[in-house]
């Protein structure tokens, strides 16, 4: 398996709602990233675990809140989100977080919108 | 935050020809990547240049470091309409943390 799964694709949700986007691999990849992509910008980077610790949080604010329960899953849980969190939430994982050998495998995003 | 600039922002090309990106960046770095994405989907990795290398191949791709002055380009040989994309140079650092930040991006329009 050399894929990072992300469910769901696609996610509508209010400002009020709790809602979590799922990521899974299956590589033994022992890093794990959440990036958050506008509309013709590049990937911004929100947080990094490394063998299942939270390494970089960039300042995210709190109504995000990552998690990673094991080796092979991370979550992220939104809570009372802006429309201005609407955007492409992309998971990769890399092989060794303390190394700059390798690089990043990406799921095909998920599609949030706030409404 | 952005760590790299990329030259052009677009680029339209006929199939066949090669087709040149450059990424400059500001701070000393550990490697360079680039990824390709497709219609807004998931990134793809295409290469990975260290720092001590100067060039680097993989299949029609052609990467160049050259760390005097912070730059990076990829060049796609052969282009064909299927290279359409966006093309993002990535820059791995320690900065507080092993990180990696994307430049703004190229996007490749291959014209059949």
């Amino acid at each position: 398996d050399t894929e990072v799964t992300q469910t769901p694709k696609h996610l509508v949700m209010g400002m009020t709602n709790k809602k979590s986007l799922k990521c899974e691999q299956h590589m033994g990849h022992r890093a794990m990233y959440w990036y958050k992509q506008k509309a013709k910008k590049p990937p911004e980077l929100m947080f990094v675990y490394s063998y299942e610790k939270l390494s970089i949080n960039e300042s995210v604010p709190s109504r995000f809140s990552p998690e990673c329960p094991n080796s092979s899953l991370l979550n992220l849980h939104l809570h009372a989100l802006q429309p201005e969190d609407s955007a492409l939430y992309l998971c990769a994982s890399s092989q060794e977080p303390r190394t700059f050998n390798y690089g990043y495998t990406f799921g095909s995003g998920t599609r949030l919108t706030v409404v | 935050s952005q760590q790299g600039e990329e030259d052009p922002q677009a680029l339209s090309i006929q199939e066949g020809e090669n087709a040149t990106m450059n990424c400059s960046y500001k701070t000393s770095i550990n490697n360079l990547q680039w990824y390709r994405q497709n219609s807004g989907r998931g990134l793809v990795h295409l290469i990975l240049i260290r720092s001590n290398e100067r060039e680097k191949h993989s299949g029609r791709l052609r990467v160049t470091l050259d760390t005097s002055k912070k730059s990076s380009s990829l060049l796609i040989t052969a282009s064909r309409a299927a290279d359409t994309a966006s093309y993002f140079c990535a820059t791995a650092s320690y900065t507080g943390g092993f990180k990696t930040i994307f430049g703004a991006g190229t996007r490749l329009f291959v014209k059949a």
